[in-house]
């Protein structure tokens, strides 16, 4: 149990591009959530996964905003044509096939859009 | 929706001192309540994890309690250490979804 991994851990960008995180949950946990973290402000929910199946995606996932999980193991969060407001941490978590359990979240990914 | 409000914001406790840091959120119809905690730059830590049918739980020098009819939870940290200087943030699960809904979090800083 290696905990759940996320990549880059930093990343600067123009306004503009495209950037694609990625996060690899603990392995054998089922369940996968991205979460958007800005400074001073808890964590806000941007979308969940049970297995390949992406089943809840929160109003602050725009359109820019793509996840996936192609084969229920390793994640991707792509955000297209950045703006100045996406900048901010961007969480990966993992939690086991059984519902209620503890969530483990990752060390996240920074953006800082320029 | 839901709300979750944590107070205080910040705090700063001379070290060896017991604290209480509260949480209260809006939609009494919870699954789970989780309390984490947060170094400067880094991930979140689950520190204790009540399910909606218990009152609390312990680990250690931590106790969080859960009163659901009244939308409140605290932790109790006891006989506080520099080490625990960090944010702590609690977070709701709604019997509806798998969301976390989290409060804005309390800063702590434990003074040697």
């Amino acid at each position: 149990d290696t905990g759940v991994s996320q990549d880059p851990r930093h990343k600067i960008t123009k306004r503009g591009q495209n950037v694609t995180f990625r996060c690899d949950p603990i392995s054998e946990h089922n369940r996968l959530y991205w979460y958007r973290q800005t400074l001073g402000q808890g964590p806000e929910f941007l979308t969940y996964f049970q297995n390949e199946a992406q089943l809840e995606k929160s109003r602050l996932l725009s359109d820019r905003f793509s996840a996936e999980r192609p084969k229920g193991s390793f994640s991707t969060l792509e955000i297209q044509r950045t703006e100045q407001g996406d900048s901010a941490m961007y969480l990966c978590a993992s939690s086991p096939r059984v519902a209620g359990n503890t969530i483990y979240f990752g060390e996240g990914s920074w953006l800082t859009v320029v | 929706k839901q709300e979750v409000t944590q107070i205080p914001a910040a705090l700063s406790v001379p070290e060896g001192e017991n604290l209480v840091l509260n949480c209260s959120f809006t939609d009494s119809a919870i699954y789970n309540l989780q309390w984490f905690r947060q170094d400067p730059g880094k991930g979140l830590t689950s520190l204790l994890l009540i399910q909606s049918s218990q009152r609390e739980q312990t680990s250690g020098r931590l106790n969080a309690s859960l009163d659901k009819s009244s939308g409140r939870s605290t932790l109790y940290i006891a006989a506080s250490q520099p080490g625990d200087s960090a944010t702590y943030l609690c977070a709701v699960k709604s019997n509806a979804g798998n969301m976390l809904t989290f409060g804005g979090g309390t800063r702590l800083m434990v003074k040697p």
